[in-house]
């Protein structure tokens, strides 16, 4: 069954960066994007970007521009999001989330269908 | 970005009583080749990542009970519980995927009173 399984909970020191990451079981790795979305404590949900696993193109919101990398490893079924210069307000739950794709359309479809646990990042001096 | 706003932020609603969620987006969400209106409603139960309930803001994504159930187009969509269970206490989000960022509501919490 399709399944994302995320690295676990981190701690950070201000300045410092994270790489998180994400395992794809279940479905063809390279047919699907794969987003990031994070979730700070007791707020709500906040778009960070996303991957074409299949040629490795990314689109980040303007906010993490310069600050996040995103790659993935074909050979793994894997993708990283990778985000520097990390400070307190960067403390959050991580997921990454596989975003629905059409086979008799063969276009993908926006939506989010299956998440990942959630990966919690804790930046404090 | 395409801004959501949802309301109210927070409803407390008697078992076996219907609740409404309104979403709001700041730019339409109907792509007008394809008559698609590219929003989405999740549910998030504490401790977990968010759920699909919905997704061309009317269609029910596989495995959700027909007492979810969205409307709208354009500008304005509603999710409507039907009749509320204690498993549907959870917040609940719309987001677009019309455009990049994919932006979310900011949520609605769901009580029973």
């Amino acid at each position: 069954q399709v399944q994302l399984v995320q690295s676990g909970a981190e701690v950070r020191k201000p300045g410092a960066s994270i790489k998180i990451s994400c395992k794809a079981f279940g479905y063809t790795f390279t047919t699907y994007y794969t987003h990031w979305v994070r979730q700070a404590p007791g707020q709500g949900l906040e778009w960070m970007g996303m991957i074409n696993p299949s040629g490795g193109a990314t689109d980040f919101a303007q906010k993490f521009l310069g600050r996040v990398t995103m790659t993935r490893d074909t050979s793994t079924n894997t993708v990283y999001m990778e985000l520097s210069s990390l400070r307190s307000e960067d403390t959050a739950v991580y997921y990454c989330a596989r975003e629905a794709y059409n086979s008799s359309t063969e276009d993908s479809e926006g939506r989010f269908d299956y998440w990942g646990q959630g990966t919690l990042v804790t930046v404090s001096a | 970005d395409i801004v959501m706003t949802q309301s109210p932020d927070s409803l407390a609603v008697s078992l076996g009583e219907r609740a409404t969620i309104n979403c709001k987006s700041s730019h339409s969400v109907l792509y007008s080749s394809n008559n698609n209106n590219y929003l989405g409603w999740y549910q998030q139960k504490p401790g977990q990542p968010p759920k699909l309930l919905i997704y061309w803001a009317s269609t029910r994504e596989s495995g959700v009970p027909d007492r979810f159930s969205g409307s709208g187009s354009g500008t304005d969509f509603t999710l409507t519980i039907s009749s509320l269970q204690a498993a549907d206490v959870a917040v609940y989000y719309c987001q677009q995927y019309y455009s990049t960022p994919f932006t979310f509501g900011g949520g609605t919490k769901v009580e029973i009173k």
